[in-house]
This record gives structure tokens, sequence and C-alpha cells, in this order.
């Protein structure tokens, strides 16, 4: 299967704290993407990073990748009880106009 | 500017039954995409369409399929409904060459 794996499977963590999320994939690809779902926005898309790097920011969100290892990290810092949601690890082969998504980290941020 | 819109929100058929779901992609994208969701899972692709065809296939049945309309709209219909079809159906749309798919609040769809 080309689906990527995230892990852990759950986190539950204090407001203030991070959380970090790893995820591992099969195949090549082009780029991995990082996406959050929630029940009252639906899913939404946080962070693209190409194959040719391995690391990039946005707001409280650090990404790293390692093609190497075939393995990406999300780190939220500071969270918030807003960023209670499931986060995908989501990629896409060479070639191919499909998102492969894993299963989910289902974070809870407690107040 | 509206983002991708979905129609209905919610749906229940039978099983043997068909069903149609619409899709409104974002402004200015031309090309769309659609999901399949499980309970608790991740989603799964279904198929694109881009130019009025269908691009890209995933591993879904023949009982599913799409059309696209000149305005970039789409469709997704089920024929004979089975109860493992129920899930939250995702439709995403794109600019040809983007990289980065916009999804819609998706149709909840329930088997009985």
């Amino acid at each position: 299967s080309q689906q990527g794996e995230e892990d852990p499977q759950a986190l539950s963590i204090q407001e203030g704290e991070n959380a970090t999320m790893n995820c591992s994939y099969k195949t090549s690809i082009n780029n991995l993407q990082w996406y959050r779902q929630n029940s009252g926005r639906g899913l939404v898309h946080l962070i693209l990073i190409r194959s040719n790097e391995r690391e990039k920011h946005s707001g409280r969100l650090r990404v790293t990748l390692d093609t190497s290892k075939k393995s990406s990290s999300l780190l939220i810092t500071a969270s918030r009880a807003a960023d209670t949601a499931s986060y995908f690890c989501v990629f896409s082969g060479a070639g191919s106009y499909q998102l492969t998504f894993g299963k989910g980290t289902k974070l809870s941020v407690i107040p | 500017d509206a983002g991708v819109t979905q129609s209905p929100t919610h749906l229940i058929k039978t099983r043997g039954q068909q069903v149609t779901l619409r899709c409104s992609p974002k402004s200015g994208h031309d090309t769309v995409s659609w999901y399949q969701q499980a309970l608790g899972q991740g989603p799964q692709f279904i198929f694109q369409y881009y130019e009025e065809e269908e691009r890209q296939r995933g591993n879904f049945p023949d009982r599913f399929s799409g059309h696209q309309f000149p305005n970039y709209s789409s469709e997704l219909n089920v024929n004979a409904l089975l109860l493992g079809d129920s899930a939250l159906y995702l439709c995403a749309s794109s600019w040809t060459g983007g990289e980065t798919q916009y999804f819609g609040p998706g149709t909840r769809l329930l088997v009985l």
C-alpha cells in the first residue's frame, strides 16, 4: 500500500505545550503536505514541503522532511484548544494527480 | 470568494439505489477530485476530472462514475449502493499545475 502512516494515532496535551506528529511513507514523492480536519471547518491545507526541501515553517507550524528515511514530522508550538483536530500526512507521487492520505493523528488540546 | 461547495450535506439511501452528489469548485479552479472517507480513516481517492474527462482513477469499482461540466462543476454518481458505501464524500478543487487541493465540507451518505 502507498498509504502513509502517522504516529501516534492519538495525542493529548495541555494548552501551551508543543505537539509533534510523525509520518512515514513507502513510495517516491513529489511533495508532502499536512492537512487538518475538524468537524467545524472540514479538511484544511496547512503546509506543503517539496521533496528537495528539508524544513519549512508557517506560523506556529514546523515541518521536516527526510526523503532518505521516507519520513516527515509536524510540530505545532504553543498549542491552543482550537488546534484540536485530526492531522493527516498527505503525499503525491511522481506523475500522479491523486493525494494519498494516512489514517491521521487525532490531537486533543486540553484547556 | 466562495470556496468549494457540495450538495447535499446529508443523504440517506437504501441498498441498490443510485445517488448523485454535486460539487462546485473554488473560483479560478478547473480540476475536481473526489474522495471517500470512511469513519476513522483518511480520505481515499476516487477519481479526478479535468477538461470534462476523467484524468486519473483510484481503486474504486465502475459503480462509481463522474462527470465534469463546462463550468468546471462536477457530479459523482454511485450505482447499486452497498452498505459499505456509507461514508463522507469529499470534493476537492485545484488549478492545473497546482499542488494543493482545496476541499469542500463533504456529503455524508448513509446507506441502509
